[in-house]
């Protein structure tokens, strides 16, 4: 089955840096790579997803890469602000169910 | 638009008792999943169904867990005796196609057994 590795487990940065989480999957198949956004005591929340036909994709400050080759994605977050703290979490899937990353806990501070 | 619904937010319960959840997804959607979160595993997928038929269930821990679905806006987790161990966030999320479509997912029941 599909395995996916995150990374870093936290991270922390001041407010209006850049932020950058990485995952690898395993399954050459996959072909929908989804990121969440938990807030505490909140369920996951999508906040972008790129499909495999694409390599990158943004949406205001945040963007996703994806590099089939290296079986690797990425997520950016540009001008970080207090209220992007929050854990995230990467996901890829392609012909079975969402396997997830173990999670991102990012802390932004003023 | 109502999300995803779950029922209870918070169980606290004793060793051996009986534990139902209760989710009602999105109106439309034709996917449902259960996952369970722990710090230790993190997101599991429990089970998924896909038009009220259960099509994954490889994820159920063992037999004391089990999952209906009895019609597209009502499903059950029931876990029958509960364990400590069992104690986590369950989430529920539905979706309105396959695995590879946006899952919107619930505010979890967070449960502790005792």
């Amino acid at each position: 089955g599909e395995n996916v590795e995150q990374h870093p487990s936290t991270l922390s940065v001041q407010e209006g840096d850049s932020a950058v989480i990485k995952c690898t999957y395993s399954d050459s198949a996959s072909n929908y790579f989804p990121w969440y956004k938990q807030e505490l005591g909140k369920g996951p929340q999508l906040i972008i997803d790129i499909r495999s036909n694409v390599g990158e994709k943004k949406d205001q400050r945040i963007a996703v890469t994806l590099n089939k080759t290296a079986k690797h994605f990425s997520l950016h977050i540009t001008e970080t602000q207090p209220e992007d703290s929050a854990v995230y979490f990467c996901a890829a899937t392609g012909y079975s169910t969402l396997t997830f990353g173990k999670g991102t806990m990012l802390l932004v501070s003023p | 638009d109502a999300g995803v619904i779950q029922s209870p937010r918070h169980e606290v319960t004793e060793m051996g008792q009986e534990v139902t959840l209760r989710c009602k997804p999105i109106s439309g959607h034709n996917s449902l999943f259960w996952y369970r979160q722990t710090m230790m595993r993190g997101l599991e997928l429990l089970i998924y169904f896909n038009n009220n038929v259960p099509i994954d269930d490889s994820g159920m821990p063992e037999d004391r867990f089990s999952a209906k679905m009895p019609n597209a806006s009502f499903s059950t987790l029931k876990i029958q005796p509960s364990e400590p161990r069992d104690s986590a966030v369950y989430f529920c999320a539905s979706s309105s196609g396959t695995e590879r479509e946006t899952q919107y997912f619930g505010p979890g029941t967070r449960l502790l057994v005792l």
